[in-house]
């Protein structure tokens, strides 16, 4: 029963590098999301796709990269990290947009 | 413009007391969708409750119930019997068509359940 899982689980990057956060689902949902959740806030949409070939931008897109090759993978980009990208990441999934979103673990970025 | 509000940064309610987390909302699309997910201290995001713009009667799930006050718009999640293990961040989030149906989330609110 593992839903949506993330790896890594945490990780620090230095200014200027870059990392892909990885994100699978098994439950054969079309719609897939990625957040980001500053502290003491609630979450951002960054990037989203609507099934395998398909992505669009959310809130706050910039720096980021996806790609959905797939309908279980949905991985998000990071090019030339900096400070402002540290945060927690969020994956989530859905069957279609007007279902309920269930989300993975987290991924909790640090950029120094 | 869409927006979720949650006025209550952090609450500290008595074990076994039921509790009431604000929410209240703002559209002007007829059809939405409300949502009422907990954060606990691990990080994950889990989802409690769903109520839709045209359900006619209040969701309830387990000892989650949600308050609908269409006029007023407010989603309030009520919790029954609060255990010590409801101590999390709880966050409501509202999906309207507009926005081509992504969630708008609100700030969370922290609720302690103290023993």
């Amino acid at each position: 029963n593992a839903g949506v899982t993330q790896t890594p689980k945490f990780r620090i990057l230095k200014i200027g590098q870059s990392m892909t956060l990885q994100c699978t689902q098994d439950m054969n949902h079309n719609y897939m999301y990625w957040y980001r959740q500053d502290p003491g806030m609630g979450l951002k949409l960054i990037y989203y796709s609507v099934g395998a070939g398909i992505t669009d931008k959310g809130e706050v897109p910039n720096g980021y990269n996806v790609s959905r090759s797939t309908t279980e993978d949905f991985p998000l980009r990071l090019e030339l990290a900096a400070p402002s990208q540290t945060s927690v990441y969020f994956c989530a999934s859905s069957y279609y947009q007007k279902k309920t979103q269930y989300f993975g673990p987290g991924t909790r970025l640090l950029v120094l | 413009a869409q927006k979720i509000t949650q006025t209550q940064p952090g609450m500290f309610v008595q074990e076994k007391e039921a509790v009431t987390l604000d929410c209240t909302y703002d559209t002007s699309d007829p059809s939405y969708g409300l949502f009422w997910y907990k954060q606990p201290s691990s990080g994950e995001m889990i989802f409690l409750i769903y109520q839709g713009s045209y359900d006619q009667q209040n969701a309830t799930e387990g000892r989650y119930s949600l308050n609908f006050q269409k006029a007023r718009k407010s989603a309030n999640l009520v919790i029954s019997a609060s255990q010590l293990g409801d101590s999390a961040m709880y966050f409501c989030a509202m999906r309207v068509m507009d926005s081509n149906y992504q969630l708008i989330w609100g700030a969370g609110t922290k609720l302690i359940i103290k023993p």
